[in-house]
């Protein structure tokens, strides 16, 4: 079963911040957060991943709370490519897979 | 460069029949993956191989489901004796390394068993 609990859908203007939340209620010291999307017909894509600090990269910020509880996915300038569903995981180095939850179906709208 | 690919695309089955699935992942990956999707559900593991070895196979659902990667590189999944609950998107997944680093997925084949 999944680990993190996710809104199941969010709407965003074009243009637009998206920020995502995602509850990590039972996540261990030693598990990163991952961020994945899903575009329609398609494979998960990797967008972002961190243990503790915040994170940046070309797609999108990621914000990590102190307690780790939780975390948010920022895309700051949303476009109608990113209407995907995106779902954030606790990921171990140990196992190596990825338990998906349900995921937040983000609808960008012009 | 080449993503990870998977074949066929599509795939029909009458319920009963045995089909195979074929992931070529991203050359030199060493770690795969394979996940079911279920319509309007996120992707649920089934089983991971480091190079050869099969390391972990604790999501397939039965022993109707069989995995194999004989030379560490291409992997095929075969279910025998097709059942409609079998009716998903199977997805394929590489990366690097063993660990969890960033998985490249392919697009997937979906299975319909009529």
């Amino acid at each position: 079963d999944a680990k993190t609990t996710q809104p199941p859908s969010m709407d965003c203007a074009e243009g637009r911040a998206a920020n995502l939340p995602c509850n990590h209620s039972t996540i261990s010291g030693n598990e990163y957060v991952y961020w994945y999307r899903q575009i329609h017909s398609q494979g998960p894509q990797y967008i972002i991943h961190g243990l503790k600090n915040n994170e940046t990269n070309e797609m999108a910020s990621l914000i990590i709370t102190e307690d780790r509880k939780s975390s948010t996915l920022i895309l700051p300038h949303a476009t109608l490519r990113d209407t995907a569903v995106y779902y954030c995981i606790d990921g171990s180095s140990n196992t190596g897979k990825l338990i998906f939850g349900q995921g937040t179906t983000l609808q960008v709208k012009p | 460069g080449a993503g990870v690919s998977q074949s066929p695309r599509y795939k029909v089955a009458k319920r009963g029949q045995d089909v195979a699935l074929r992931c070529d992942p991203i050359s030199g990956h060493v770690s795969l993956f394979w996940y079911q999707q279920a319509l309007g559900q996120g992707p649920e593991f089934l089983t991971y191989f480091q190079n050869e070895a099969q390391l972990d196979k604790s999501g397939l659902p039965s022993d109707r489901f069989f995995a194999e990667r004989p030379e560490g590189s291409v992997s095929t999944l075969k279910i025998q004796r097709t059942q409609q609950e079998d009716s998903a998107v199977y997805l394929c997944a590489s990366s690097v390394t063993r660990g969890l680093y960033e998985q490249y997925f392919g697009p997937g084949t979906r299975l319909t068993v009529t």
